[in-house]
């Protein structure tokens, strides 16, 4: 099976400030992976697809990037809306395994 | 507008089963492929179950394969998980996700607001 890591598991940062967060898998993943958002009690977000697209109606301040085994998601302005826990996750037709979580909070 | 609400979720002794469904609405339902993914309290999110659009493939996480079966009726707009053995755990918040695709390679657009389930005697 497929496993993932993040890097790193928390991140204190102030608005404004650029923020990258690592993903790595075990084995080549070629492109196929997404980043998605948590605020607490709330259901993940979709964020990036396909390593590197955003999805519709996100602001374009996030963005990925990488192939294979390594990724990155990058936010170039936190904002006040960006507090919250990334999940990477890796994905095929019918399963996903995600990455164990960033949490991103005010520095 | 997409919509998926779960239900089914409760307090269950261990090694006892139940059964959680997903009402899809505002989509092709049997145009997508479905998942459920579960989060312990506190914990991160793991994937548990996905079933293409047609049943025709299914996969499990190793952690509840043997004990967790999906399946989905593609006239009820339902998604659904039969869950038996169950162990303390188990515990989590369960949501229902929408895949992208029927088939191919597909992130997870839409998810549910999820279903409780406490495994404890």
């Amino acid at each position: 099976d497929i496993q993932m890591t993040q890097s790193p598991s928390t991140l204190s940062a102030s608005v404004g400030d650029r923020v990258t967060i690592t993903c790595r898998a075990s084995q080549s993943i070629s492109s196929w992976l997404a980043w998605y958002q948590q605020k607490p009690g709330k259901a993940p977000k979709l964020l990036i697809y396909k390593a590197s697209s955003l999805e519709s109606g996100v602001p374009s301040r996030f963005s990925g990037s990488g192939s294979g085994t390594e990724f990155t998601l990058t936010i170039s302005s936190l904002q006040p809306d960006d507090f919250a826990t990334y999940y990477c996750q890796q994905y095929n037709s019918i399963s996903g395994t995600f990455g164990p979580g960033t949490k991103v909070d005010i520095k | 507008e997409v919509q998926l609400v779960e239900s089914g979720g409760g307090l269950v002794q261990p090694g006892r089963s139940l059964r959680l469904s997903c009402a899809a609405s505002g989509f092709t339902f049997d145009d997508y492929a479905m998942h459920w993914v579960r989060q312990a309290p506190g914990k991160g999110l793991e994937w548990v179950s996905g079933i293409s659009w047609n049943s025709g493939s299914i996969g499990y996480a190793d952690s509840v394969k043997g004990r967790f079966t999906i399946s989905r009726d593609n006239a009820k707009n339902s998604l659904y998980l039969q869950m038996n053995s169950l162990r303390a755990e188990d515990t989590a918040l369960y949501y229902c996700a929408k895949g992208d695709s029927s088939s191919a390679p597909s992130p997870f657009d839409y998810w549910g607001q999820g279903t409780l389930v406490t495994v404890s005697s």
